[in-house]
């Protein structure tokens, strides 16, 4: 089983939906969490962390299960400049961070 | 305040030779960390550096490929003797701190081996 695993999509969804991703992870003992964004192989970038309680910034929405292992993305109103490759990001232990395949989301006019 | 600076961005290499990809971090930044990207694939961890120590290297394929982060100067990732399944986006990211899950990347060097 992976580290951590993600559906790759890729997710088409219309201007202004909400489209929401998961991504699960292997070992509980993990500690934080992320979702980074990645365009046109650039760089990824940090999009946001994700806390225990969830966590809000503007149209997106991260929450975090323990329980079942997952982690969540929501974004909501969505816009033509969304359409990325969304990567979940683990801290497994220390400082290693394991990326997830990412899931590509092109959102249409 | 410059970001992290990855060169050079495109390394032609044909098969045989040694590839150095150099990465210098974010001013401040002590930690440094290697990812490789295989095309439609996810960034996989090779090697956590902090200045001078390799802390890391469980992602690092166990021959010809090595890294370093001297006092002075940048990072280096050294590939010795390329084969075509190192063409790869490599990138680079650079840290505060220890603890700090927040990673700067640079615009990676994109390898192709010929």
């Amino acid at each position: 089983r992976k580290e951590v695993e993600q559906d790759p999509g890729p997710f088409n969804v219309p201007e202004g939906a909400t489209v929401a991703f998961n991504c699960t992870y292997s070992n509980s003992a993990s500690q934080s969490f992320f979702w980074y964004r990645q365009d046109c192989r650039k760089e990824p970038k940090l999009l946001m962390s994700v806390y225990s309680s969830g966590n809000e910034d503007g149209r997106f929405t991260a929450q975090l299960n323990r329980a079942s292992q997952y982690i969540s993305l929501l974004i909501r109103d969505s816009k033509l400049s969304d359409s990325a490759t969304y990567l979940c990001v683990v801290n497994i232990e220390a400082q290693k961070l394991v990326f997830g395949q990412g899931t590509r989301l092109t959102i249409n006019p | 305040n410059a970001g992290v600076m990855q060169n050079p961005r495109h390394l032609v290499r044909r098969r045989g030779q040694e590839a150095r990809l150099r990465c210098s971090p974010m001013k401040g930044h002590s930690h440094v960390y290697w990812y490789r990207q295989l095309p439609e694939e996810g960034l996989k961890f090779m090697v956590y550096l902090q200045k001078e120590n390799i802390i890391d290297e469980s992602g690092m394929p166990k021959e010809r490929f090595s890294a370093e982060f001297p006092k002075e100067g940048p990072s280096i990732l050294r590939i010795q003797q390329v084969v075509r399944g190192d063409s790869a986006a490599y990138f680079c990211a650079s840290s505060a701190g220890a603890t700090s899950g927040k990673l700067f990347f640079g615009s990676g060097t994109q390898l192709s081996v010929l």
